[in-house]
């Protein structure tokens, strides 16, 4: 089983739709969650970390976690077309502090 | 502020030959990682540091080495280049290990081994 696990998509929503993505976790000592975005090209880039359960929203993004299902999610509101590229989950385990990432999940906005 | 700096940004490398991506920071963190990430692809761990001295395989160590010894630097080496290998690198660095804390990437090195 993978660490992280996340649906590769293609996820497509309308503009200024929600889009909802996901992320399951195996380890349950897991500690803290982030979701990074990565455009075609470039390096990933923070979107949002999470560590406790429930949510935390910046913007139009909201991070969801529930450590007792093990899953992780982030939604994006009102969805840009600038909001189109590979979202990657990552998870670090306490004091070892390896970050390990899903395989990502590619979004597209359609006009 | 320059952060995270990868050089080189591309490369090519015939099969068996060997070459050092260099990864520095600026920011004193303790924590810095090697990922490669193919194609469509997530990142996958290769080697990792929580400080000078100390290092550790990740998922895919095979093929690389790594040495810690200053803060700011973290080389990744490849001694026997080989097809598989061709990837784009990319290394990153945290501060301690607080719940949240973010990891800083760099701009990757794009390697192709032919």
């Amino acid at each position: 089983q993978k660490e992280v696990e996340q649906n590769s998509g293609p996820l497509s929503v309308p503009e200024g739709a929600i889009a909802s993505l996901n992320c399951t976790y195996s380890d349950r000592g897991s500690q803290s969650f982030f979701w990074y975005r990565q455009y075609s090209g470039k390096s990933p880039e923070l979107i949002m970390s999470i560590y406790s359960n429930g949510d935390k929203e910046d913007g139009r993004f909201t991070a969801q976690l529930n450590k007792a299902s093990q899953y992780v999610s982030l939604l994006i509101r009102d969805s840009q077309p600038s909001d189109s590229a590979t979202y990657l989950c990552a998870r670090r385990a306490g004091t070892a502090s390896k970050l390990t990432f899903g395989t990502g999940t590619r979004l597209q906005v359609t006009l | 502020n320059a952060g995270v700096t990868q050089t080189p940004k591309f490369r090519i490398l015939k099969i068996g030959q060997s070459m050092t991506l260099q990864c520095t920071q600026d920011m004193n963190h303790n924590y810095m990682y090697w990922y490669r990430q193919d194609p469509g692809m997530g990142l996958k761990l290769i080697y990792y540091s929580v400080g000078a001295g100390i290092t550790d395989k990740g998922e895919v160590p095979n093929g690389y080495n790594v040495s810690r010894s200053t803060t700011e630097d973290f080389p990744l080496r490849l001694e026997l280049a080989a097809p598989s290998q061709t990837s784009v690198y990319f290394c990153a660095s945290s501060e301690l290990a607080r719940p949240g804390t973010e990891a800083f990437f760099g701009q990757g090195t794009r390697l192709t081994v032919v």
